[in-house]
């Protein structure tokens, strides 16, 4: 069985623009979290998405948002991009909320 | 709001030898889960291994094992016969009512030739 994939792998942006970051988890898995890893920061919850739902969410400003797709694709999106959003940005999936969560290989995004 | 501390930043152990990865945690939950995640410098996050707070038994998979100890809020990783491949970041993780993993800030462990 595929694992959880992320695209793009990396992703170079300039500081005011958006991006677009999208995860496909593995099959038959319905739930899927974000991350975001800094050094800094460490590993901080972003939101989590169940059934084309978001469920959860972490302390994260409005201009961090996503979705899910009915076939459980997600995608999250980061408006205005600021320096301090560069980060390596995880996504997981479970096969529904609260059990455990696969890792996919994330995708680094930097912000210049 | 839970919090997960792993007061060791970095840790080495020679090949085949074993090593202990301390982690505690604070939560006023009493039904939860913990776990343990590695990351090596690929930065694929790898599950390592999962214990129930209901459980009282130590969960264990091949090489690893922890020590839970719930009144303690304390749940440590043991590597056994540790091969150079353990290389990795290692993060304890908590995950209780909310359904979100609460990470705890990591410890880099080197596995020695």
């Amino acid at each position: 069985k595929a694992g959880v994939t992320q695209t793009p792998r990396y992703l170079i942006k300039t500081r005011g623009q958006q991006v677009t970051l999208s995860c496909s988890p593995i099959s038959g898995h319905r739930s899927v979290s974000w991350y975001q890893q800094t050094p800094g920061q460490g590993l901080q919850f972003l939101f989590e998405y169940f059934s084309e739902t978001q469920r959860n969410k972490g302390n994260f400003p409005g201009r961090f948002s996503g979705r899910q797709f009915s076939n459980s694709r997600s995608e999250m999106n980061v408006s205005t991009l600021e320096l301090g959003d560069s980060a390596l940005y995880l996504c997981a999936s479970s096969l529904s909320q609260g059990d455990e969560q696969y890792f996919g290989p994330g995708t680094r995004l930097t912000v210049t | 709001a839970q919090t997960v501390t792993q007061s060791q930043p970095e840790m080495s152990v020679q090949e085949a030898e074993t090593v202990t990865l301390s982690c505690t945690y604070d939560t006023s939950e009493s039904n939860y889960y913990l776990f343990w995640y590695k990351q090596p410098p690929s930065r694929q996050m790898i599950l390592v291994i999962r214990q129930e707070a209901y459980k009282q038994q130590n969960a264990t998979e091949n090489r690893f094992s922890v020590n839970f100890q719930k009144a303690a809020k304390s749940f440590s990783l043991k590597i056994s016969d540790s091969q150079l491949g353990d290389t990795a970041m290692y993060f304890c993780a908590f995950m209780g009512s909310a359904r979100q993993l609460t990470f705890g800030s990591g410890t880099q462990l080197t596995v020695l030739p």
